[in-house]
């Protein structure tokens, strides 16, 4: 299996809801990634996971919360977002030894209103 | 902080033709180059990666070259085909272990019939 998954695939959520968005890989990765992609832009890395540990945060407003309950699972806990926030979300996946390739989820898109 | 610029933004071929993609990154510890292509709506996929140790790289009808003096890295494609129409973006990254990855602004290519 060399598939990362994401659900939801869509969300429309408004500034006072809260939603969580899902990541899985079952490669056997030790590092998980987040990215935050805006309509043709590249991908913007958000946050790093290394053994189920936050190694990289990349000054990210508090209302975007990971959290890395598993190898195999990367959440992100979204509240009191704001409508500039609406983008695709990306998770990825990497070893973190030998090959550098990330995986990529097929990505949330979040729409906030 | 690593800094990459691509150029061009836009890259338009006929089929059959040759297409090159330029990346400049200003981070002289950056030691991994993967290129990532994004068709519309879907997850950005690695193409073709390279390492600092090496020159250049080649996988069937596309290559990758890099110049560690100029810091700077190219993408060839040869006998360009309309699938390969698509967004392509270089990254870099330093160290070991989990790859921060810095992307190029991307290059939208399309490949006319």
């Amino acid at each position: 299996d060399t598939e990362v998954t994401q659900t939801p695939k869509h969300l429309v959520m408004g500034m006072t809801n809260k939603k969580s968005l899902k990541c899985e890989q079952h490669m056997g990765h030790r590092a998980m990634y987040w990215y935050k992609q805006k309509a043709k832009k590249p991908p913007e890395l958000m946050f790093v996971y290394s053994y189920e540990k936050l190694s990289i945060n990349e000054s990210v407003p508090s209302r975007f919360s990971p959290e890395c309950p598993n190898s195999s699972l990367l959440n992100l806990h979204l509240h009191a977002l704001q409508p500039e926030d609406s983008a695709l979300y990306l998770c990825a996946s990497s070893r973190l030894t030998g090959s550098y390739e990330q995986y990529f989820g097929p990505g949330t898109r979040l729409t906030v209103t | 902080g690593e800094n990459v610029e691509q150029h061009p933004s836009t890259l338009s071929v006929q089929e059959g033709d040759s297409a090159v993609i330029k990346c400049t990154y200003s981070d002289s510890a950056s030691n991994y180059f993967p290129w990532y292509k994004q068709e519309l709506g879907k997850r950005p996929q690695l193409i073709i990666d390279i390492r600092s140790n090496v020159g250049e790289k080649k996988d069937q009808r596309i290559a990758v070259t890099l110049n560690k003096t100029a810091k700077h890295f190219s993408l060839h494609i040869t006998e360009t085909q309309p699938e390969d129409s698509a967004v392509y973006f270089c990254a870099a990254s330093r160290g070991t272990g989990f790859q921060k990855l810095v992307f190029g602004t991307g290059t939208r290519l399309l490949v006319s019939p």
